[in-house]
């Protein structure tokens, strides 16, 4: 079984300043990690992926994560915020579903992050 | 083309009514997913489509009836649809329906059932 728990509902920061939105989670199996970007009323879109190769992941508009197995975690983070990326920051696992290699995603209760000029 | 397409972006439907949802992928994925979002609530997997079967229900009520006509086409038809159905739909396709695939998503259908 497989879960994410993102430690903030919310977070608010000035622009121009750095953003960390907290991500940890469990999984049985060798998991597969992302963080998906939902602006209001839109669908997700794919901010960053890890596989198992490079523990810091290079995401797109200036986002990376790094993987800490040790720690279990998959934190966020952009060095300068911009009003642009006021928006819900979902945490994802995703890991077999049952016996198969069927892809189930587990979803964190997301972050909304406001960014202030 | 990198776009998964979803139609119609906002719908309101009796209780009575039926009505479809429609998903367009032309990126060659295998799988497809419907999710359902509440408001201020993760999405929740409704169904997966893998190489145009049915994979997983996630024990979804028979009001709903997903249909994959072909690789690049996922409908979601609805039936006697309750209040509490009301949410944001997105559906979603991967490459293959592996567990390290990218799910790249739709801008969603917004549902209102009155």
């Amino acid at each position: 079984a497989q879960s994410v728990t993102q430690l903030d509902s919310h977070v608010s920061v000035s622009e121009g300043t750095p953003v960390l939105l907290r991500c940890n989670y469990s999984s049985s199996y060798s998991p597969s990690l992302f963080w998906y970007v939902q602006h209001p009323n839109k669908g997700l879109q794919l901010l960053l992926k890890y596989t198992s190769a490079a523990t810091l992941v290079k995401g797109i508009n200036g986002f990376e994560a790094e993987f800490k197995k040790s720690e279990t975690s998959f934190h966020l983070t952009k060095p300068s915020a911009h009003m642009s990326d006021a928006a819900e920051y979902f945490c994802v696992v995703s890991a077999s579903f049952g016996g198969t290699s069927y892809g189930k995603l587990t979803f964190g209760q997301g972050t909304i992050l406001t960014v202030h000029p | 083309d990198t776009e998964v397409t979803q139609t119609p972006k906002h719908l309101v439907m009796g209780m009575t009514n039926k009505k479809s949802l429609k998903c367009e992928q032309h990126m060659g994925h295998r799988a497809m997913y419907w999710y359902k979002q509440k408001a201020k609530k993760p999405p929740e997997l409704m169904f997966v489509y893998s190489y145009e079967k049915l994979s997983i229900n996630e024990s979804v009520p028979s009001r709903f009836s997903p249909e994959c006509p072909n690789s690049s086409l996922l409908n979601l038809h609805l039936h006697a649809l309750q209040p509490e159905d009301s949410a944001l739909y997105l559906c979603a396709s991967s490459p293959g329906d592996d567990r390290r695939e990218t799910q790249y998503f739709g801008p969603g259908t917004r549902l209102l059932v009155l």
